[in-house]
């Protein structure tokens, strides 16, 4: 169980594009998922935060008109990077977690196997 | 604020060597939670370990074992006898028990040699 999958697992996209990013939680309802950003070499940075029906929390330096982040169900949030450039690419890391779903008592966040972005 | 210190960025060890990754962590909080997760080259993370920082048992899972001292905030794995298919970024993460928020470490490279 606690199973999170994300769409896609790469892409390769021209810079000015915008790229949406898939993450979906399987077998357990996510009421809050969360998103990373990792560039080579380097460790996880959360990005934002998010609440099923409610705006995300950006982080400092995260510009929310360029990352855009939906969470408009239980088992899906989205990732859109608008006006891709090549500084955008990186490795996008998905999790989520449920306050009444397996491992809840823990605070335990289930990670998504990435989304590797170039932009070209 | 909390804070996740790995001071080892790289670890090159010989196959059958045992070879132990250093976890420092700051938190005011008194209770939180503590992690460890393996990332291979495909970059999927793998969970490994949590730790609740009311629990200072050592822990032992097959080649893996884990030493939380409390005392000097740290939670440092040892693998026992690599191979080389532990070769992997392995990460230390600690999340207060009412947070949201997941810090990581910077992350130690290990690579197993033949």
């Amino acid at each position: 169980g606690a199973v999170v999958s994300q769409h896609p697992s790469w892409v390769i996209c021209k810079s000015g594009t915008s790229v949406k990013i898939e993450c979906r939680s399987l077998d357990f309802q996510a009421t809050t998922m969360f998103w990373y950003r990792q560039f080579p070499k380097q460790s996880l940075m959360l990005m934002a935060t998010s609440n099923e029906g409610s705006k995300a929390t950006y982080e400092q330096g995260v510009e929310k008109d360029k990352f855009l982040i939906n969470h408009a169900s239980l088992t899906l949030s989205t990732l859109t990077v608008t006006s891709a450039h090549p500084e955008d690419s990186s490795f996008y890391i998905c999790s989520a977690r449920s306050i009444l779903g397996p491992r809840s008592s823990y605070n335990e966040q289930f990670f998504g196997p990435g989304t590797r972005l170039t932009v070209l | 604020a909390q804070k996740v210190t790995q001071a080892q960025t790289e670890i090159s060890v010989v196959e059958k060597e045992d070879v132990t990754l250093d976890c420092v962590y700051e938190t005011r909080d008194t209770t939180y939670y503590l992690f460890w997760y393996k990332q291979p080259p495909s970059g999927e993370l793998v969970f490994l370990i949590r730790r609740n920082s009311f629990d200072e048992q050592n822990e032992i899972s097959g080649r893996y074992s884990w030493n939380f001292q409390k005392s000097t905030s740290s939670f440092n794995f040892t693998i026992t006898a690599s191979q080389v298919v532990d070769s992997a970024v392995y990460f230390c993460a600690l999340i207060k028990a009412a947070g949201n928020k997941l810090t990581f470490g910077g992350g130690t490279r290990v690579l197993v040699k033949p």
